[in-house]
């Protein structure tokens, strides 16, 4: 079975500093591994994927993620957060084995203060 | 513009009357999955579809029907909803439904059953 585990509930950063969403996985074959965003009352917006490659992937509106395949984790991070970054994460897996879903962790609340 | 449109958005009904969540993606996806999404459980998948003709269970599938007669449409049906069906519900589509296709979401729909 694949799992995500996002380990914090909440992450609380202030604008300018970086910030990190941390996620690890679990599957049973080759990973590839997703961060959504949601803003309130809107849809997931898709910002970044790794499928294969660099370990570091960069996406929309300035974020990043690094793959670590010992540490089974794809944290995702940003430079110097901004309070517009303000939204609910989440990381997600799927297998090259041929299972459909897409596995979601809990998500993690980001909140930038000014 | 591409987009998966989910309709309605907010809805209120009672206990045991039918309804009908429509879905529509103008992207000629081949696969479209149904997710709900409540608090601290993250996105679990209830139905998906690999193309026309083609559905399956999600992760939970029970209460819940899907059809998938035409490419770009695929309704949630709940035949007989309960409280605990309360949810945020997405639809969701991508190319194929194999590992590395990003799933892009709708909106999102409110269903709150009294």
């Amino acid at each position: 079975a694949q799992s995500v585990a996002q380990p914090e509930d909440q992450v609380n950063v202030a604008e300018g500093n970086p910030l990190t969403v941390k996620c690890t996985y679990s599957v049973s074959g080759n990973p590839y591994l997703f961060w959504y965003v949601q803003y309130p009352n809107r849809g997931l917006q898709f910002l970044l994927k790794y499928i294969t490659g660099d370990n570091l992937v960069k996406g929309s509106y300035g974020f990043e993620a690094e793959f670590n395949k010992s540490q089974t984790s794809f944290h995702l991070k940003k430079p110097s957060a901004l309070v517009s970054d303000s939204a609910l994460y989440f990381c997600a897996v799927r297998d090259d084995t041929g299972r459909r879903a897409l596995t979601f962790g809990s998500g993690t609340r980001l909140q930038v203060q000014p | 513009e591409a987009q998966v449109t989910q309709n309605p958005r907010y809805l209120i009904t009672v206990t045991g009357k039918k309804l009908t969540v429509t879905c529509s993606q103008n992207m000629n996806h081949e696969y479209m999955s149904w997710y709900r999404q409540d608090p601290g459980l993250g996105l679990r998948q209830i139905y998906y579809s690999m193309n026309v003709e083609v559905t399956d269970k999600g992760d939970v599938p029970e209460g819940y029907k899907v059809s998938r007669k035409e490419k770009r449409n695929f309704p949630l049906i709940l035949e007989s909803p309960s409280p605990n069906q309360t949810s945020l519900y997405f639809c969701a589509s991508s190319l194929s439904g194999y590992g590395r296709n990003t799933i892009y979401f709708g909106e999102g729909s409110w269903l709150t059953v009294v």
